[in-house]
């Protein structure tokens, strides 16, 4: 069972580049979510959807765009880099059910902008 | 806004019972207790969650006072690998604005040999 498969795991940019993360989930789930971490802190929520072809926003939306044109991949996109989107950056998954449901998370994409 | 307050730190000796305290006096009526855990800059990682019981699974046990204003993760044999950062969320049920994962600083457990 593959659960939530974040591509890229690793990725350098540089200053005004652009950059798509792919968050992929088997799971059928229809919630996905956007984290990012920074160094000592919890983490922040970025974008979410609830559904095929819907998406909201977060937390810290600013510098990010999201697609969810298939149910089960969810999109993150940077258009262009800044230093302070270096972070690592999780993806989740999770279905509503009776009112409470757990989380499933990928193992993160570490993200440098130099 | 954080609706939850943890200590920032604590340790316990492998094989004791590790007792994670966390306090959340405003927590509504329909609102849950949950708890993730993130070993080492991995992927959080569910462990349990409840409404107004305790609850017990294969990894721990949650303790939830009558006034739900605080709760209490108890890993009952706490091993080296149990250490990691853990988070207590409180979270409505789904469909409503607050239905998100909202993540504090949580609480870093070490486990000593």
């Amino acid at each position: 069972n593959a659960g939530v498969t974040q591509t890229p795991k690793f990725r350098v940019l540089k200053t005004g580049q652009s950059m798509t993360l792919l968050c992929a989930q088997d799971m059928n789930h229809e919630y996905m979510y956007w984290y990012r971490q920074d160094p000592g802190m919890g983490l922040r929520l970025i974008h979410y959807s609830v559904g095929e072809g819907t998406t909201a926003k977060g937390e810290v939306p600013d510098g990010y765009n999201v697609s969810r044109l298939k149910k089960q991949n969810f999109l993150l996109g940077l258009e262009s880099a800044a230093p302070s989107q270096t972070s690592v950056y999780f993806c989740a998954s999770s279905n509503p059910s009776g009112g409470s449901t757990e989380a499933f998370f990928g193992q993160g994409t570490r993200l440098t902008v130099v | 806004d954080a609706k939850t307050t943890q200590p920032t730190s604590m340790d316990c000796a492998e094989g004791r019972a590790a007792n994670l305290p966390c306090n959340h006096s405003t927590i509504s009526g329909n609102e849950y207790v949950y708890w993730y855990r993130q070993i080492h800059s991995q992927g959080p990682q569910y462990i349990i969650h409840g409404l107004k019981n305790n609850e017990t699974n294969e990894m721990a046990s949650l303790i939830i006072t009558e006034d739900r204003k605080s709760s209490t993760l108890i890993l009952p044999h706490a091993t080296l690998r149990d250490t990691a950062v853990y988070y207590c969320i409180v979270r409505a049920p789904f469909g409503g604005a607050n239905s998100k994962l909202t993540f504090g600083k949580g609480i870093t457990l070490s486990v000593r040999p």
